[in-house]
This record gives structure tokens, sequence and C-alpha cells, in this order.
């Protein structure tokens, strides 16, 4: 087992569709991120939360809506996406504040049809 | 805007050999640097990381960090197939909201047997 896993590994959602991302990690760290990677574009960074608390949003378009309930879970809520955000979504967490090294889930490949 | 550039490739290398990944940064405060690999179809995961000049060795693995010139590189030595992956260079970078780590978009090394 991980020390971050996601859920669901695929998700083909229409652009209608309502569905979530979930992320928990198992190594105690106090941060956590959501990033999307793209064909041939770097990681970008979406959120991040650290001690439960969103710091960083990376004008992301509000049809991604991010929870954090504790330190271990984080949610990404998806609504009325559009074919472009196909891509895999990634989960990562760090101890410490972002700077220190992070560690990534296994990612979700999310389709929208 | 803080970039983080590699060479795409792909760098193709036989068996054995030496593997020269290289990075280069644009911001002159960034004081963290990493290296991931990412196999097809899977997510990154942490190689090294390195934060002073000079070079640090893991095993197969070399980091080599000149700050002065905002050059990051890794190499690796002896290469083996199971190295072909692509290589993400991450420089940390220090914006409003904190400390945030930007990628870049990554080499695709190819290790032929």
């Amino acid at each position: 087992e991980t020390g971050v896993t996601q859920t669901p590994r695929h998700l083909v959602m229409g652009m209608t569709n309502k569905k979530s991302l979930k992320c928990e990690q198992h190594l105690g760290h106090n941060a956590m991120y959501w990033y999307k990677q793209s064909a041939k574009k770097p990681l970008e960074l979406m959120f991040v939360y650290s001690l439960e608390e969103r710091v960083e949003n990376n004008s992301v378009p509000s049809r991604f809506s991010p929870e954090c309930p504790n330190s271990s879970h984080l949610f990404l809520h998806l609504h009325t996406l559009q074919p472009e955000d196909s891509a895999l979504y990634l989960c990562a967490s760090s101890q410490g504040g972002y700077g220190n090294t992070i560690y990534f889930g296994e990612g979700s490949w999310l389709t929208v049809v | 805007q803080k970039e983080v550039e590699q060479n795409s490739g792909p760098l193709s290398v036989p068996e054995g050999a030496i593997a020269s990944l290289n990075c280069t940064y644009s911001d002159r405060g960034s004081q963290s640097f990493f290296w991931y690999r990412q196999y097809s179809g899977k997510s990154p995961e942490l190689i090294m990381f390195i934060y002073s000049n000079g070079d640090k060795e893991d095993g197969r693995f070399t980091a080599q960090l000149n700050k002065a010139s905002q050059y990051v590189s890794l190499l690796i030595r002896d290469s083996q197939p199971s190295d072909s992956a692509t290589y993400l260079c991450a420089v940390t970078h220090n914006n409003q909201a904190g400390t945030a780590l930007i990628f870049g978009k990554g080499t695709t090394l190819s290790v032929s047997s």
C-alpha cells in the first residue's frame, strides 16, 4: 500500500455530471495538494492545504472545488467539467509545508466526455 | 513567470552507460531542488533532493547543483532498461502565498539493452 492513496483510479464523466476524487495519506503529513498533469505540459499545482486550511489556489476554475476535512483526507469535487479538463489528477502530501519533499499518490485518470 | 526548463528528449543511452539529465531554473531565490521519476501511466516518485551546491550521491544516482549558474543535473551511472522513464526536475519558488514547487516538463530517458 502506498503512503498516498487515491480513488477512483479511473473516472469517465459527462459534462453535466458531478463526481468527486478522494485522497487519503497515511504518512502523518500536515500538508496536502492537488496537481493536474496534462499531456506535454508540466505538472500544474491546483490547490494547497496546510493544516487543513487552503493556502493557495492557482486560479483554478470554480468547477473544481476542493475539500479538506482533516489532515489525512482531501477531496476534489468536480461539476460541469469540460473535455479539456481530461487529465491525470495527482494528490500529494508533505510534512512541514510546501517546499519540503512531496509524495504523490497513484493519480486519478479523468476523462470528460 | 518562474520557469524550470528541461530538454524533453528522448535521451537514448545504451545499457551500462551514464545518463546525464539537465535542468535550468529562472528563480535565483530557489532553495530546494528535486528529481522525480515517472513511468508511463504512473505517478511521479521522488529520486533525490539537493539543497546545497555540489554533488549528492545515492547509489547509482548523483545530483549536482550549481546555484550560480542556476543549473541542476542528475547523473545515472550504469543505466539499466528499468531506468527508462520521464525524469522531472522540480524547484522551489517563493511567492506571496508561500513556497511553491515548480516542475519542468520532464526529460524522457530510454535505455536500450
